[in-house]
């Protein structure tokens, strides 16, 4: 059974940047890639980016381009998302999904979220 | 970018068969996905390329396109369907290219 478990609740800072990790278990994920789509409180989705584990290529919304950071660690299939320059519309629960590299359409397992507050 | 417009909220009654519509400009170009999401929990997906399904979602969940709508049909509708239902697409015209509908809260009456 594939899974996606993502790292506990953070609490930071405007201006700071919080650093979100998703590691996976039961696939290698070199046929998939890794996304990150957010929800702030009471709100709808929101994809943000989403990077190749194999070749470490990535591809942004244009809204987050600049912010966001994904890294991959092969020794650990753990996913890492970076988001710099927070402010307080950042607060969101933050999820890692998957997409198929051959059929990228679709998100077929998400990670439990990541609660991420921006707070003075 | 490309827009997805959900009704915000649907009530059915246990028993009975309800309709979620997801509307976008020629959307029956595009391949519609459908997620569901209960309170507090992650989004699971329930249909993809419009009525197919991935493995442990009941066969009461089907989808279909017509025109410049996309439908989501839960049929024998159960309480443990109550959630906020998303349409997606693919869009490579867009930024994002991943579209999320706007949601639908479902009401189990």
């Amino acid at each position: 059974q594939v899974l996606l478990l993502q790292s506990g609740p953070e609490v930071t800072k405007p201006g700071a940047s919080v650093k979100v990790s998703c590691k996976a278990s039961g696939d290698r994920f070199t046929t998939h890639y890794v996304h990150w789509v957010r929800q702030a409180p009471g709100q709808g989705l929101e994809w943000m980016a989403r990077i190749n584990p194999s070749h470490g290529d990535t591809y942004f919304a244009q809204k987050f381009q600049g912010r966001v950071t994904m890294a991959w660690d092969t020794s650990t299939n753990t996913a890492y998302m970076q988001l710099s320059r927070l402010t307080f519309d950042d607060t969101a629960m933050y999820y890692c999904t998957r997409s198929s590299l051959r059929d990228w359409y679709y998100f077929d397992i998400w990670g439990q979220g990541t609660q991420v507050t921006v707070s003075s | 970018s490309y827009v997805l417009t959900q009704p915000p909220s649907v009530s059915v009654a246990p028993g009975n068969t309800a309709s979620i519509t997801c509307g976008g400009e020629n959307i029956g170009s595009e391949t519609v996905h459908w997620y569901r999401q209960r309170p507090g929990q992650a989004p699971v997906l329930v249909t993809y390329y419009d009525d197919a399904r991935p493995s442990g979602i009941p066969d009461r969940f089907s989808g279909s396109r017509s025109g410049n709508t996309a439908t989501l049909t839960i049929t024998r509708v159960e309480a443990g369907d109550e959630a906020d239902y998303y349409c997606q697409v693919w869009d490579s015209d867009s930024d994002p290219s991943y579209v999320f509908g706007t949601g639908t809260k479902f009401t189990v009456l």
